[in-house]
């Protein structure tokens, strides 16, 4: 069982916003900030959307945001398009023993 | 640009062991720490460990300790994740991943399958 807990499922029709949460003492305690989320089609690798709970990298649309309160950290889709329908996880990294975890993992439909 | 290319599909009887290649280029590969990271089919992200290009110092998932060993080449930019005592619930696809100066997996190799089967 994931220390990083995510609803198995979430969905919204295109132009929508969505938001997907990963909740864990790892996030409030020791993440240090260190909290990423990544987007998985099937059959892929997955590809980092969100670093440092809200930062985004060169290259995603800034349709991806994420924010962090207390030991909740969620990452919001807005304006839904098709192509991201995909899986996403969260991860948080302690740095009090220098090691990861990920979130269970969220399915999430373009309906 | 950065990649991480990872060598092929690996079919293994419980009991053996695997070694999983991974070739960085596009970047200065002692410059980051290497994470391997895997997924059981139609399972969710398992960390598996890291190691420091620079120095070789590692780090390791409990669960997996003392079975799993991460190395480096720095002659060749190639990191290698070995894997000993094999069973069943090790088949998965097994990825490297660079692993930022924050902490998160900013480039990702495409993946090895590995399948654990008598």
């Amino acid at each position: 069982q994931s220390a990083l807990t995510q609803p198995p499922s979430a969905s919204g029709s295109p132009g929508q916003s969505v938001t997907i949460s990963c909740t864990g003492t790892r996030i409030d305690v020791d993440s240090d900030n260190y909290v990423s989320w990544y987007q998985q089609h099937p059959g892929k690798a997955p590809k980092l959307m969100i670093y440092e709970v809200s930062e985004r990298p060169s290259g995603v649309p800034d349709r991806f945001s994420g924010s962090k309160s207390g030991n909740t950290a969620s990452l919001t889709v807005s304006g839904l398009q098709a192509e991201d329908e995909a899986a996403y996880y969260c991860s948080s990294y302690s740095g009090s023993n220098n090691l990861g975890v990920f979130g269970g993992g969220t399915k999430l439909t373009v309906l | 640009q950065v990649q991480l290319v990872q060598s092929g599909t690996e079919v293994k009887k419980p009991g053996a062991s695997v070694k999983v290649s991974c070739k960085a280029s596009g970047y200065s590969f002692t410059s980051y720490d290497i994470s391997w990271v895997r997924q059981a089919p139609g399972q969710g992200l398992e960390w598996v460990g890291w190691i420091s290009a620079y120095n070789g110092n590692t780090n390791y998932e409990q669960k997996l300790q003392g079975r799993v060993t991460l190395t480096t080449d720095t002659s060749t930019s190639t990191a290698y994740m070995e894997l000993r005592s094999l069973r069943s619930g090790d088949t998965a696809f097994y990825y490297c991943a660079r692993l930022s100066n924050y902490r998160s997996f900013d480039y990702w190799g495409q993946g090895t399958l590995v399948t654990v089967s008598s």
